[in-house]
């Protein structure tokens, strides 16, 4: 079955970068658009950006440009997204969800916390 | 961007009766005949959950009770009828236009 997994819990320290993962199973990775959704505690779903594995075409949210980088690894079947410089303001639930009609298939986030 | 505007932000109905959700949409999220519209339904500590998408179409493996229809910039979930499982928040999406956008939400509680 379909199969989107991610780390549960990652800690940053304010500043430096981190690094989220999405390991896909159980379907064909390169076919289908990852997309990346940020959820603050308590608040409401929003769209970071969005990658193709094939070719790595990626289409980001402006309001992130500055914060999110999106890469894949085909041979581990493994989307990442890099966040810059994080704040407190990044602290929230990421998670990773496959397109194929609407957003198919979720991670069940990794919940980001920054603090020194 | 579009702005999908929710309604209500929240509702509560009998168990058995019919809950209606809105989503109206800043312009229309239509193209090539189909209306990318999307719901989701998120309970607590979970991921989203595909409904619908494109407006109406049910998505394998969801119940039938659940329903959308709409075209263009109004959109509507319908939930009839209603059960105890169906207490969460739901979501709709537009993925027509980059940045995709979600509504704010629309939390469901039993009366």
């Amino acid at each position: 079955q379909v199969q989107l997994q991610q780390p549960g819990a990652e800690l940053v320290r304010p500043g430096a970068s981190v690094k989220l993962s999405c390991k896909a199973s159980g379907y064909s990775f390169t076919s289908y658009w990852m997309n990346w959704v940020k959820q603050r505690p308590g608040q409401g779903l929003e769209w970071i950006g969005m990658i193709h594995p094939s070719d790595s075409e990626t289409r980001l949210n402006q309001k992130f440009k500055d914060k999110a980088t999106l890469t894949v690894d085909k041979s581990s079947s493994t989307a990442y997204m890099q966040l810059s410089s994080p704040t407190s303001e990044d602290s929230a639930v990421y998670y990773c969800a496959s397109m194929i009609t609407g957003f198919d298939y979720w991670g069940q986030g990794t919940t980001l916390t920054v603090s020194s | 961007d579009i702005v999908l505007t929710q309604s209500p932000a929240s509702l509560a109905v009998s168990l058995g009766q019919r809950a209606t959700i809105s989503c109206r949409a800043s312009e229309s999220v239509d193209s090539y005949g189909n209306s990318f519209m999307h719901w989701y339904q998120q309970k607590p500590g979970q991921p989203p959950k595909l409904l619908i998408y494109r407006a109406s179409n049910l998505e394998s493996g969801i119940p039938a009770r659940f329903s959308g229809s709409g075209s263009r910039t109004d959109f509507t979930l319908t939930i009839n009828p209603v059960e105890a499982d169906d207490v969460a928040t739901y979501y709709c999406q537009q993925s027509n236009e980059d940045p995709y956008t979600f509504g704010g939400g629309t939390k469901l509680e039993i009366k």
